[in-house]
């Protein structure tokens, strides 16, 4: 059973169109709920990081907000270069760094 | 600073052949990563050294994948005897002790095994 599961798999929206990117998990003790944006042939470029149940984050057109078994990645009034593929990763008990990762959510933003 | 660095950016071997990939981290960041990712996936943790020390390491890791951080500065990441399933990018990643959490990842190698 995957622990990071990213919906959906593929998302297309019109300039302006706002919409919401889902993350759920299944990990015990969460440390740390994280999101990058990665476009083609980069590595991921970070975004946030959430850690406990009611934290939310904003950098420009973009919101992020975490519950107990899942985040959200709210964008508002999207513009083409926000198209990328939006990926959830979690970090998971004391003393681990490792980042588990969800496949990512590929958007694209039409003109 | 320029970011974390990694090369080469692209490595076609063929198989059986061994590798090496380097990766420079930000100057200041202790803790350095190694992921790899496939087409369509998320990344997969393969390892992680604090300074030079190799604290974690993926149980999918193969024995024929061995990483160093000799002086905890950069990083090699060697795949001996290249099988066709090692094709993937790999990614180095590095952060701070303590901070905001978030990695920073370099560009990546990609590996193609013919």
């Amino acid at each position: 059973e995957d622990q990071v599961t990213q919906s959906p798999e593929a998302l297309r929206l019109q300039e302006g169109e706002s919409s919401s990117l889902n993350c759920s998990y299944t990990v015990s003790g969460l440390r740390g709920l994280f999101w990058y944006r990665q476009d083609p042939g980069k590595g991921p470029e970070f975004l946030f990081t959430l850690y406990s149940a009611g934290e939310e984050k904003e950098k420009e057109r973009l919101k992020a907000t975490l519950t107990k078994k899942e985040s959200f990645l709210h964008i508002t009034a999207p513009k083409p270069e926000d198209s990328a593929t939006y990926l959830c990763a979690v970090q998971e008990g004391a003393g681990s760094y490792q980042l588990t990762f969800g496949k990512g959510t590929k958007l694209s933003v039409i003109p | 600073d320029t970011g974390v660095s990694q090369d080469p950016r692209h490595k076609i071997t063929k198989r059986g052949q061994n590798v090496t990939f380097r990766c420079d981290p930000i100057s200041e960041h202790n803790r350095l990563y190694w992921y790899r990712q496939t087409l369509g996936q998320g990344p997969e943790f393969l390892t992680y050294f604090q300074n030079e020390a190799q604290l974690e390491k993926s149980r999918l890791l193969s024995d024929r994948f061995s990483a160093e951080r000799p002086k905890g500065s950069f990083s090699t990441l060697e795949i001996q005897r290249t099988e066709q399933g090692d094709s993937a990018m790999y990614l180095c990643a590095s952060s701070l002790v303590r901070g905001s959490g978030g990695y920073t990842f370099g560009s990546g190698t990609r590996l193609t095994v013919v």
